[in-house]
C-alpha cells in the first residue's frame, strides 16, 4: 500500500545504454514530478506532468524523456547514458491547485560506469 | 522564477540545544512553504509546512516562522536529539504549482 513507488531502487549500467525508471502513485494526485538529486544533495526538478500533459521541462537534455501512460504513472526513460547522469532520481506527486506537500517515492540510485 | 536560498549548509549542535535553519525567497506571490527532512539513504519527508496567512506554526519540538514582508522563513528545532540528524530542505511555491527547493542543511546532533 505504498503511496508513491519507484522501481528499480538501484540501477547500475554502462555508458551508452538506455534505461527506464518507473513510478506509480495510488494517492489520486493530479500532478507528478521527477527530481534529480546529485552528490551535493541539491534537488533539481526535471519534469512534471498534470493530467498527462507536460507542464514543466527545466532545460533537461533531450536524452531524458518522461512517459505517462495514465494519471497514476510517470516513467522516466534515459537514452545514451553518461557518467554525469549518476544520481538519485526521485518521483513525487501532489494534488493540483491545493496547498499540499509533495509525497516522494523512495528514490532510484542510478550509477553509470 | 522563484529563487530560494538556505543557510547554513551545515550545522552541528549538542544534544538538547536548539537548531535554526533560515531560508529566503524572491517571489512575493509564493504562498506555501514546506520543510522536508531527508535521512541518509531515504526519501525527503514533509515535517511541517506554513501558509502565507500564518506567521508561525508549531508541532511539538518543531516550529516554523514566516515573515512575508522580508520574504524569509525559518525552521526551529528545540531540544534536539540524535535522530534529528538529517538534511533539511525548505521550499517555496504558489499553491498547486512547482516547489522551488533550497540547497539543503546538513544537521548533526552530537550526543
Amino acid at each position: 500500500d505504498t503511496a508513491v513507488s519507484q522501481t528499480p531502487k538501484y540501477l547500475v549500467t554502462q555508458m551508452g545504454n538506455d534505461k527506464s525508471i518507473k513510478c506509480e502513485q495510488n494517492l489520486g494526485h493530479d500532478t507528478m514530478y521527477w527530481y534529480k538529486q546529485d552528490s551535493k544533495k541539491f534537488l533539481k526538478i526535471m519534469f512534471s506532468y498534470n493530467n498527462k500533459e507536460l507542464i514543466i521541462n527545466e532545460t533537461v537534455p533531450n536524452r531524458f524523456s518522461p512517459k505517462s501512460p495514465d494519471k497514476a504513472h510517470l516513467n522516466l526513460h534515459i537514452n545514451s547514458l553518461e557518467l554525469g547522469d549518476s544520481a538519485v532520481y526521485f518521483c513525487a506527486s501532489t494534488p493540483t491547485d491545493t496547498d499540499a506537500g509533495y509525497t516522494f517515492g523512495s528514490g532510484t540510485r542510478l550509477t553509470v560506469v | 522564477g522563484e529563487n530560494v536560498e538556505q543557510h547554513p549548509s551545515t550545522l552541528s549542535v549538542q544534544e538538547g540545544d536548539s537548531a535554526v535553519i533560515k531560508c529566503t525567497y524572491s517571489d512575493s506571490a509564493s504562498n506555501y512553504f514546506p520543510w522536508y527532512k531527508q535521512e541518509l539513504g531515504k526519501r525527503p519527508q514533509l515535517i511541517i509546512d506554513i501558509r502565507s496567512n500564518v506567521g508561525e506554526k508549531k508541532d511539538q519540538r518543531i516550529a516554523v516562522t514566516l515573515n512575508k514582508t522580508a520574504k524569509h522563513f525559518s525552521l526551529h528545532i528545540t531540544e534536539t536529539q540524535p535522530e534529528d540528524s538529517a538534511v533539511y530542505f525548505c521550499a517555496a511555491s504558489i499553491a498547486g504549482n512547482q516547489f522551488y527547493f533550497g540547497t539543503g542543511t546538513s544537521l548533526t546532533v552530537i550526543p
